[in-house]
């Protein structure tokens, strides 16, 4: 069974701080992974996707990927109140790219 | 990315029906994926879609109970049969990016069985 497992949280921080959020996975055979962001009632939004071993950075955002423990994390800087959503990862392996989701966290950003 | 017409956006069903779900993509794609989201849940693959041959279904998943067609690169659609209050959910469907830089999700279809 491929597994992809977050905290579901809520994550609470406050305004301007760094939000971090965590995901493991069982499938050593996964290759890229993807944090999308869902506001309630909405679908999800692509926010990040990495392939390699180490960080991504983009604007206030960093994804981060180990997959020699088999652990991914996004980084949330200056969080803002607008970041305030659940955020899922996924997990998908070479080929046509199946995704497995994990139950998400919900973050919350007090003004 | 893409951009995905999803429709209805919702619906409010009678057990026993069926509804069946659109989704319109303004590109070609290879394969179109269909997911579910049930309350309070993350997301469930339930079939992958490819142009020209039968639909992929993953485990817990049948043909019977959710048809899918796909008759070109650009349009794909999902019927849910003989539905009942367990099949209340959030129905997705969702596309590879054209630069394979992510996936892209239609709006999704918020279904309700009463």
């Amino acid at each position: 069974q491929k597994e992809v497992e977050q905290n579901s949280g809520p994550l609470s921080v406050p305004e301007g701080a760094i939000a971090s959020l965590n995901c493991t996975y069982s499938d050593r055979g996964s290759q890229s992974f993807f944090w999308y962001r869902q506001y309630s009632g909405k679908s999800p939004e692509l926010i990040m996707f990495i392939y390699s071993n180490g960080d991504k950075e983009d604007g206030r955002f960093t994804a981060q990927l180990n997959k020699a423990s088999q652990y991914v994390s996004l980084l949330i800087r200056d969080s803002q109140p607008s970041d305030s959503a659940t955020y899922l990862c996924a997990g998908g392996n070479t080929g046509f790219q199946k995704l497995v989701f994990g139950t998400g966290t919900r973050l919350l950003v007090s003004p | 990315s893409a951009v995905i017409s999803q429709k209805p956006s919702r619906d409010i069903c009678q057990r026993g029906t069926s509804l069946t779900i659109q989704c319109q993509v303004d590109s070609q794609v290879t394969m179109m994926f269909w997911y579910r989201q049930q309350p309070g849940q993350s997301l469930t693959l339930i079939a992958t879609a490819n142009q020209g041959s039968e639909a992929t279904y993953e485990s817990g998943f049948v043909i019977d109970k959710f048809p899918i067609s796909r008759p070109n690169l650009t349009f794909s659609t999902l019927t849910v049969s003989n539905m009942s209050p367990e099949d209340s959910s959030i129905y997705l469907c969702s596309v590879e990016a054209p630069l394979k830089d992510g996936y892209t999700f239609g709006s999704g279809t918020r279904l309700t069985v009463v």
